[in-house]
């Protein structure tokens, strides 16, 4: 079965700090896709970084980065310089065949 | 401008009633997904469709039903038997092959 983990409920970080949040997966099929989404209060869901198995290199979308160790089963979320605008949730998402799989998610909160 | 058009933003239904939530997309995307969202959780596969007249179950669809009678409209209709139907629900879309998913603002679904 696919699983997506994520091990922090709450996260507080400074205005212009860097801040990584965490995700674990677990899937026995070769060929995945990892994705990160944003969602405010408003509730829409926006995407912000995707990131293929079989990338050699980790995926980057301006201050967004994702720290990928396959070996690991871990596709972490890099948000560096973070923003007031940064506060919301955040999901790690995972899509082994023709569907998504959430993880619980990870609300940020930016403090100025 | 191209997008995923979900309504009503807001639904109040009275215990024993069927509501059908609306979701619509003209970008010409091939599948068509609909999740549900409790507070504080993430998103949970309800069904899903990659072409016209075929639809598939999610994790949650119990409850349930859907149709795809047209490429851009996917309704979901939320039964009396679905025991605990207060959530939120996104809509989403994509085209088969590619990896970007786009979702709709969703519905806030109040059982009274």
């Amino acid at each position: 079965a696919q699983k997506i983990t994520q091990t922090q409920p709450g996260m507080f970080v400074q205005e212009k700090e860097a801040v990584t949040l965490d995700c674990t997966y677990d899937t026995s099929d070769p060929s995945y896709g990892l994705f990160w989404y944003k969602q405010p209060s408003s509730g829409e869901m926006i995407f912000l970084i995707y990131q293929g198995s079989y990338d050699q290199q980790n995926a980057t979308e301006g201050r967004y980065s994702l720290n990928f160790q396959k070996a690991r089963k871990s596709a972490n979320l890099v948000i560096s310089a973070s923003q007031l605008g940064d506060s919301a949730m955040y999901f790690c998402a995972m899509r082994p065949a023709q569907k998504l799989v959430f993880g619980q998610g990870t609300r940020l909160t930016i403090n100025p | 401008d191209g997008g995923i058009t979900q309504s009503p933003k807001y639904l109040f239904r009275k215990e024993g009633q069927n509501v059908t939530l609306s979701c619509e997309q003209n970008l010409n995307h091939d599948a068509m997904y609909w999740y549900r969202q409790d507070p504080g959780q993430g998103l949970r596969l309800i069904y899903y469709s990659q072409i016209v007249n075929d639809f598939q179950k999610g994790d949650i669809a119990e409850g349930y039903s859907v149709s795809r009678e047209k490429k851009e409209s996917f309704p979901l209709t939320v039964t009396s038997a679905q025991k605990n139907p207060t959530a939120f629900y996104l809509c989403a879309s994509r085209v088969v092959g590619s990896y970007g998913y786009t979702f709709g603002s969703g519905t806030r679904l109040t059982v009274v």
